[in-house]
């Protein structure tokens, strides 16, 4: 399977635990995507990376989110000290230089207790 | 501000054409997206159309776009129960940041 690809697909953590989710896109695509995603709406944005470098931050993403692609392939999504209304599906996304094509995970869902 | 505004609900008979409609309220969007969300997964892309086009083709799938009223519609032809989904229309400006839609729950019926 050649898709984007995230893990886990659903944790469960307590409030005020951190938790990371790693997101590995399609070979060759240089721009990766994190959007958010909760009940009954759709899609917002979060960030966004070409290559290595992070290039646009949502308001959303609060200072409790870091997002990092060190090497400019994989990417990880970090929540600390989580709260109830962090629970959402996090979706992973990436495309291809001159692409107009965004390939999308199956996502995380993240459930804050 | 940027906004994308879609009808909750449609519920067609297996075999009958669907109509899912959108407006959105950015006039420099550039790509229009329509993707499709079933239980528990993630987005499936299934076309889109550029701001300069009026109607897109693809086997089952028509998009039309009016850019004068910032109207898409999607059209599925022959509507099968694995339509039944949740489909998403977006707009973007420059492909980078995708604003979607609350999404249309299609439910098709024997």
């Amino acid at each position: 399977d050649t898709g984007v690809s995230q893990d886990p697909r659903h944790k469960i953590t307590k409030r005020g635990q951190n938790v990371t989710f790693r997101c590995d896109p399609i070979s060759e695509h240089n721009r990766l995507y994190w959007y958010r995603q909760t009940l009954g709406q759709g899609p917002e944005f979060l960030t966004y990376f070409q290559n290595e470098a992070q290039l646009e931050k949502s308001r959303l993403l609060s200072d409790r989110f870091s997002a990092e692609r060190p090497k400019g392939s994989f990417s990880t999504l970090e929540i600390q000290r989580t709260e109830q209304g962090d629970s959402a599906m996090y979706l992973c996304a990436s495309r291809g230089p001159g692409d107009e094509k965004l390939f999308f995970g199956s996502g995380t869902q993240l459930s804050v207790l | 501000g940027e906004d994308v505004e879609q009808s909750l609900f449609l519920s067609v008979r297996e075999g009958d054409s669907s109509v899912i409609n959108c407006t959105y309220t950015d006039s420099s969007s550039t790509y229009l997206y329509w993707y499709k969300q079933e239980p528990g997964a993630g987005l499936q892309l299934l076309t889109y159309i550029f701001s300069n086009m009026d109607m897109k083709q693809d086997q089952r799938l028509t998009v039309l776009l009016n850019k004068k009223d910032k109207h898409l519609s999607l059209r599925i032809a022959d509507t099968q129960t694995g339509d039944s989904a949740i489909y998403f229309c977006a707009e973007s400006m420059d492909t980078d940041k995708l604003i979607f839609g609350t999404g249309t729950r299609l439910q098709v019926f024997p």
